[in-house]
């Protein structure tokens, strides 16, 4: 079994739409979790990181921590042909020096 | 914008070249990292570098070679690569280890 299990989908969703991307866990020891967006051909942009439990909202974005069920979830409202791309979550332990991924979700906006 | 530069964007070369793979960053951070991507895959550690110190190598063979010349730059120096080591190479960095982790565009390797 993997550490971080995140479906790789593809997600295709209308312009629009509300979409919620999610990863489940089994390192209880994770504290930062990290969600990045990468385009085809480029390097993975840190969209939202979160420290510990908790809600984090930025824009259109909001990212949300349950550590107690180990789960973690990105939500992106009113979508945007432009948010197309693939989403990866990944999460470290504090002090640790590896970023463990989960697989990414290749989510499509269809105008 | 990426605060993490890399050199080239793209690279094409012969299994008996050598080239090199560059990396900037002027956010102060410590830690340092190359990271390999496939296609349709996550990215996978390489090498970290804290304190210009290199504190992991993920067993990679000795035809990729790291180097931490000062805390702002890393680079990494390719000599004799297989045609299975085209990928994405992606530097990173991070305050310290263990924290939110920034990543470059990347650098396309082509090996011929």
């Amino acid at each position: 079994q993997k550490e971080v299990e995140q479906d790789p989908g593809p997600l295709s969703v209308p312009e629009g739409a509300i979409v919620s991307l999610n990863c489940t866990y089994s390192n209880s020891a994770f504290q930062y979790f990290m969600w990045y967006r990468q385009y085809s051909r480029k390097g993975p942009e840190l969209l939202m990181y979160t420290y510990s439990s908790g809600n984090k909202e930025d824009g259109r974005f909001t990212a949300q921590v349950d550590k107690s069920s180990k789960y973690i979830s990105l939500f992106i409202r009113d979508s945007q042909p432009s948010d197309s791309a693939t989403y990866l979550c990944a999460m470290i332990i504090q002090g640790a020096q590896k970023l463990v991924f989960g697989q990414g979700t290749r989510l499509t906006i269809n105008p | 914008d990426t605060e993490v530069t890399q050199t080239p964007k793209h690279l094409v070369m012969g299994m008996t070249n050598k080239k090199s793979l560059k990396c900037e960053q002027h956010m102060g951070h410590r830690a340092m990292y190359w990271y390999k991507q496939k296609a349709k895959k996550p990215p996978e550690l390489m090498f970290v570098y804290s304190y210009e110190k290199l504190s992991i190598n993920e067993s990679v063979p000795s035809r990729f070679s790291p180097e931490c010349p000062n805390s702002s730059l890393l680079n990494l120096h390719l000599h004799a690569l297989q045609p299975e080591d085209s990928a994405l190479y992606l530097c990173a960095s991070s305050p310290t280890s263990g924290n939110t982790i920034y990543f470059g565009e990347g650098s396309w390797l082509t090996v011929v």
